[in-house]
């Protein structure tokens, strides 16, 4: 079945540093990809998403690219803050499952150290 | 604005009680659904509806049971509550299309004594 595999945290880094979460799948066919954001106490939120191989979703500085041929999801940051701090999901589904029910990873956990 | 809202926002419970936790949408999203989040597991899918009195089954359903008797509306009953159920649990809408996002809840952090 389909599955999604994140690098395991938590993930400590100095403010500025530079970030990549690694994200994989398994899934038939062409997923849509996505990256949400968990700040502490609060829900999930979007981050920044891929619908098509080649595409690059772009949000408050986190960029991911679309990756068929690697089946890759990879999240990266130029310059870390210490507001970043929180858990971050990658997830998928299909564009043919109906009510885009959605698969996640187990998270992983950043923490930017001033 | 729109939003999604769960009740009660904490919930302390004895095992075998039965515990309904509420989540109501003002986004008149037909897709509703409830995950659990434990540490090393991600979030995981409990139950989901695409429309009204549509229920199914997600990965980790035994013990829990949905309604869906209007569009807003989608409580998560567990029947008789055991400590492998504390948890904290999300629920989340979304309008159907595979590329739309899902608007998340808050969470409701549930401790079964």
């Amino acid at each position: 079945g389909d599955s999604v595999t994140q690098m395991e945290g938590p993930v400590t880094l100095s403010e500025e540093a530079f970030l990549t979460i690694n994200c994989t799948y398994t899934a038939t066919g062409y997923p849509s990809l996505f990256w949400y954001v968990q700040y502490p106490g609060e829900g999930l939120q979007l981050l920044l998403k891929a619908t098509k191989a080649d595409d690059k979703g772009s949000n408050k500085g986190f960029e991911a690219t679309y990756r068929k041929e690697t089946t890759s999801f990879h999240l990266e940051k130029g310059s870390v803050q210490v507001s970043d701090s929180a858990v971050y999901f990658c997830a998928l589904n299909h564009k043919g499952n109906q009510g885009g029910k959605l698969i996640f990873g187990q998270g992983t956990e950043l923490s930017v150290k001033p | 604005d729109a939003e999604i809202t769960q009740s009660p926002r904490h919930k302390i419970t004895e095992t075998g009680r039965q515990v309904t936790l509420a989540c109501h949408q003002t986004w008149n999203h037909n897709n509703m659904f409830w995950y659990r989040q434990d540490l090393g597991h991600g979030l995981r899918l409990i139950h989901y509806s695409y429309g009204v009195h549509d229920t199914n089954k997600g990965e980790v359903s035994d013990g829990y049971s949905v309604s869906r008797s209007n569009t807003e509306d989608l409580p998560l009953t567990l029947e008789s509550a055991a400590s492998s159920q504390t948890s904290v649990y999300f629920c989340a809408s979304n309008g159907g299309f595979s590329y739309n996002e899902q608007f998340f809840g808050p969470g409701t952090r549930l401790t079964v004594l």
